[in-house]
């Protein structure tokens, strides 16, 4: 079953607003990740947030984690044309010795911002 | 190299033919991910490797895919007998995947490998 799922499944805005996309999840979490995708090729790293985080900034990225209600999310500030990509959140699962392994992702959310 | 490297970019094959895909993964990577992506669809998870063994190989969908690992380094991901519903991107991705470290699970993807099967 999907560890993590993306709402909403498209998001489309005008540049210059802001894009919120959400991530639910439903097993416990060391760290949650979030990745995007151009034209369906390789994903990209964005951010990581760990379990004891609450918020996190990158640049124009804003990442918000509530381990309680078990969600994410991913605030894009003043977005552009070139952020117009599919983004997903992804948790590492399982492995044995307290290491993290099986990167599992959501169905993603596809972003257009339109110029 | 830099980053991942998967070979062949796209491949076309007739059905009932076997293919196999190619990941280079980073240097010191010892983790290793390959997931398949539908169009239009989220990642599934097909097999993991911590070095050359994989100890998570949940995700192949038949006994049609096989996957190795040599060196802990390049990995092939053999599907034979191809069917149309085998086509897809393939992604690989590697991470350091040493430890219980936050960073180690950072994953670091391949273009991927459009398959076509006709």
């Amino acid at each position: 079953s999907q560890q993590g799922e993306e709402d909403p499944q498209a998001l489309s805005i005008q540049e210059g607003e802001n894009a919120t996309m959400n991530c639910s999840y439903k097993t416990s979490i060391n760290n949650l990740q979030w990745y995007r995708q151009n034209s369906g090729r390789g994903l990209v790293h964005l951010i990581l947030i760990r379990s004891n985080e609450r918020e996190k900034h990158s640049g124009r990225l804003r990442v918000t984690l509530d381990t309680s209600k078990k969600s994410s999310s991913l605030l894009i500030t003043a977005s552009r044309a070139a952020d117009t990509a599919s983004y997903f959140c992804a948790t590492p699962r399982g492995g044995s010795g307290g290491s993290n392994y099986k990167l599992t992702f959501g169905k993603g959310t596809l972003l257009t911002v339109n110029p | 190299g830099a980053g991942v490297s998967q070979s062949p970019s796209n491949k076309v094959t007739e059905k009932g033919k076997d293919v196999e895909l190619r990941c280079d993964p980073i240097s010191g990577h010892t983790a290793l991910y390959w997931y398949r992506q539908s169009l239009g669809q989220g990642l599934e998870f097909l097999i993991y490797f911590q070095g050359n063994s994989a100890p998570d190989k949940s995700g192949l969908p038949s006994d049609r895919f096989s996957a190795e690992r040599t060196g802990g380094s390049v990995s092939t991901l053999t599907i034979q007998r191809t069917q149309q519903e085998d086509s897809a991107v393939y992604l690989c991705a590697s991470s350091l995947g040493i430890g219980s470290g936050h960073k180690n699970t950072e994953a670091f993807f391949g273009q991927g490998t459009r398959l076509t099967v006709v």
